[in-house]
C-alpha cells in the first residue's frame, strides 16, 4: 500500500520568507504522479504543483518549487518570498495510476505566514 | 471556466436518514472522484468513476454508494446516516489520467 508522510504539523514563516514544507512517500511503483495541493480556510482545495514520477527535473510554478528525489522518496515543497494569502493547509498527495486514479493524501502541514 | 460545483454546501441530517451530494465536474472531465475529509481520519477516497463506471472503491461500508451520469455528473448517496458520517465531502474532476484534479468546494455534512 502506498503511504503519504508529512511530519511537520506546522509550520510558521514571516512574509517574503522562504519555507520548505516536507513530504516523504513509500511505494514499490515505478510510474506515479505526485502532487501540493494547498486548502485555505474556505476550504477548497486547490493544486498547487504537480510532479511526474519519470521526469527528473523539478518541478516549478511562479513561486513554488519542488525538490523531487526519487530515490529517497522525497518530496519537499519550497515556497519563496511567502505571502499572506499562503497561509492554508498544505496537503502532499500521491497518486497511481492503473486504469485508475486515486489521491493517497498525507496527513497536512498548517502553514502561518505572518507580516 | 466554470470550475467543479457541489451542492449544497451544507446539510444537517438525523442519524438513519440517508442523503445525496451532488458534483458537476468541469466540462469535458469525465473522471470524478469523491473524498471524505476528517479531522481524524483526515482525506480518504471514497470512489472513482470514469464514463458512468466506477473503477474504484475505497475501504467504506456498503451505505455509501454513488454513481455517474451520461453529462459526468455525479452523485454520492450515504444511507443510514452515523454520526460519524459527519464531514467534509469533496468532489473532484480531471480531464486526463495524472492531470492533477480540480476539486470543488464540498459538501460540510453534519449528522446530529
Amino acid at each position: 500500500a502506498q503511504t503519504v508522510t508529512q511530519s511537520q504539523p506546522e509550520m510558521s514563516v514571516q512574509e517574503a520568507e522562504t519555507v520548505t514544507l516536507s513530504c516523504t512517500y513509500d511505494t514499490s511503483e515505478n510510474n506515479y504522479y505526485l502532487f501540493w495541493y494547498k486548502q485555505p480556510p474556505s476550504r477548497q482545495m486547490i493544486l498547487v504543483i504537480r510532479q511526474e514520477a519519470y521526469k527528473q527535473q523539478n518541478a516549478t510554478e511562479n513561486r513554488f518549487s519542488v525538490n523531487f528525489q526519487k530515490a529517497a522518496k522525497s518530496f519537499s515543497l519550497k515556497i519563496s518570498d511567502s505571502q499572506l494569502g499562503d497561509t492554508a493547509m498544505y496537503f502532499c498527495a500521491f497518486m497511481l495510476t492503473m486504469g485508475f486514479q486515486k489521491l493517497v493524501f498525507g496527513t497536512g502541514t498548517r502553514l502561518l505566514v505572518s507580516p | 471556466k466554470a470550475g467543479v460545483t457541489q451542492t449544497p454546501r451544507y446539510l444537517i441530517k438525523t442519524r438513519g436518514q440517508q442523503v445525496t451530494l451532488s458534483c458537476s465536474p468541469i466540462s469535458g472531465h469525465r473522471s470524478v472522484s469523491w473524498y471524505q475529509q476528517t479531522p481524524g481520519q483526515g482525506l480518504q477516497f471514497l470512489f472513482e468513476y470514469f464514463s458512468e463506471t466506477q473503477r474504484n472503491k475505497g475501504n467504506f461500508p456498503g451505505r455509501f454508494s454513488g454513481r455517474q451520469f451520461s453529462n459526468s455528473r455525479s452523485e454520492m448517496n450515504v444511507s443510514t446516516l452515523e454520526l460519524g458520517d459527519s464531514a467534509l465531502y469533496l468532489c473532484a474532476s480531471s480531464f486526463t489520467t495524472g492531470d492533477g484534479y480540480t476539486f470543488g468546494s464540498g459538501t460540510r455534512l453534519t449528522v446530529v
